[in-house]
């Protein structure tokens, strides 16, 4: 248990359908993140917010849409997708961005699948 | 952009030591990181390094050498647990971590 919850754990959907990704940090923390994860690939960095704010967008296509509504809570709104949008999703948390450590703690993930 | 390198895959015997290296080219440095992933889990953080030299944490330690651009994360004493994922990551910036595709580590009795 490392204090970030996500679900689903597990998703599948149509190319046309819309549905959302949730994710809930217990530590307190002031910043989360939403990475990708595919096989073989390093972690791919798709959002970060700061104290609710977007502070971090790497070129992440439309069709993703991240919501932030207070600092325990992050989504990650889909629609659209493509298959090759098929993978792991991780939410992390953190308390600080830089400093001794700022280290992330990740949830356990949302294993996407587009058909 | 950034570049982080570690070996795919490395194999070892329970009770070995086994060195996972890592080579990083980032346009800033501040901070290096090693997670541990076991299969259909969350990463866990194992080490932070920001200084040069070595870090010991029981029976993992992780080296830097920031002119080098260079990290490895060494285990002692394997367990058949220890066979996981391990990520290493640089932070370049305030926020962002950048990821090595990480090095899956077999364990074997």
């Amino acid at each position: 248990e490392t204090g970030v919850t996500q679900t689903p754990r597990h998703l599948v959907m149509g190319m046309t359908n819309k549905k959302s990704l949730k994710c809930e940090q217990h530590l307190g923390h002031n910043a989360m993140y939403w990475y990708k994860q595919s096989a073989k690939k390093p972690l791919e960095l798709m959002f970060v917010y700061s104290l609710e704010e977007r502070v971090e967008n790497n070129s992440v296509p439309s069709r993703f849409s991240p919501e932030c509504p207070n600092s325990s809570h992050l989504f990650l709104h889909l629609h659209t997708l493509q298959p090759e949008d098929s993978a792991l999703y991780l939410c992390a948390s953190s308390q600080d961005s830089a400093g001794e450590h700022g280290e992330l703690f990740f949830g356990e993930g949302s294993r996407l699948t587009v058909l | 952009g950034q570049n982080i390198d570690q070996p795919t895959e490395m194999t070892a015997t329970e009770g070995a030591i086994v060195q996972i290296n890592c080579t990083y080219q980032t346009s800033g440095f501040n901070g290096l990181f090693w997670y541990q992933q076991h299969a259909g889990e969350a990463p866990t953080f194992l080490s932070y390094n920001v200084l040069d030299g070595l870090e010991e944490k029981g029976r993992f330690s992780s080296f830097l050498s920031r002119s080098k651009g260079y990290s490895y994360l060494l285990l002692k004493e394997l367990q058949m647990k220890d066979s996981a994922s391990y990520l290493c990551a640089v932070r370049d910036g305030d926020y962002k971590l950048s990821f090595g595709a990480g090095t899956t580590v077999t364990v074997r009795a």
